[in-house]
């Protein structure tokens, strides 16, 4: 069965301080990727896909970025943290191909800026 | 652009109370239709899914029907448990495309004993 891995489930970090978070998704090949973010107050908002390795469609302008360097795996990151970019981070996949496509989640992260 | 409406929390109910959460959504293109619930602290999981027009999603006892000609996809279950209490996610895809979702607000249920 297919499974996905987020981690950290929590981190404090300070503003200007760098990010890196991490997902990989295991049972499956040549998923579909996405980052996700729940805003405190707000609901989730698609930051980045990906539909394959080294490829990143970015959905709304920020100071984050995202990576894909193997096939299962998904990184987020940022050179210098904001206040603003502190929330609930969302990974996902979903089938690369095939009908009634669903996304699965991992646990997510909640990150405080501070 | 797209989007999803649905209606503004918090909603609380008794135990074995009916349940309505109201969910609109943009008809652009045929998107697929969706509920996720969010547990506290926890991410979210699919409650159910509808990828055209009249289809009826649903599990655990909560249904929701895909109305093209209203753009609506309300949830309902007949009735609650305290076990239920959690946020609620209306969202929408592009068709066959189910992980671009694009979400509601989300409406957090609190159900009382």
């Amino acid at each position: 069965s297919q499974t996905i891995h987020q981690w950290p489930a929590t981190l404090v970090q300070p503003v200007g301080s760098p990010l890196s978070l991490e997902c990989t998704v295991e049972g499956t090949s040549n998923p579909n990727l996405y980052w996700y973010r729940q805003a405190a107050g707000r609901g989730l908002q698609l930051l980045f896909y990906s539909v394959g390795i080294g490829q990143i469609s970015s959905e709304v302008p920020q100071n984050l970025s995202a990576s894909r360097p193997q096939d299962r795996q998904f990184i987020l990151s940022s050179k210098k943290l904001l206040l603003s970019d502190s929330g609930f981070y969302l990974c996902a996949w979903s089938a690369w191909t095939g009908l009634n496509t669903e996304a699965f989640f991992g646990q997510g992260t909640r990150l405080t800026v501070v | 652009g797209d989007s999803v409406t649905q209606m503004e929390g918090p909603v609380t109910l008794s135990e074995e109370a009916f349940l309505t959460i109201n969910c609109t959504y943009t008809a652009t293109g045929y998107p697929s239709l969706f509920w996720y619930v969010q547990y506290p602290g926890e991410g979210l999981q699919l409650l159910l899914k509808a990828t055209k027009a009249d289809d009826k999603g649903s599990n655990k006892g909560f249904e929701a029907t895909y109305r093209k000609e209203t753009t609506s996809f309300h949830l309902e279950k007949g009735s609650v448990q305290v076990s239920d209490s959690a946020v609620y996610f209306c969202a929408r895809s592009p068709y066959n495309q189910g992980g671009k979702l694009i979400f509601g607000q989300g409406t957090e249920l609190s159900v009382k004993p």
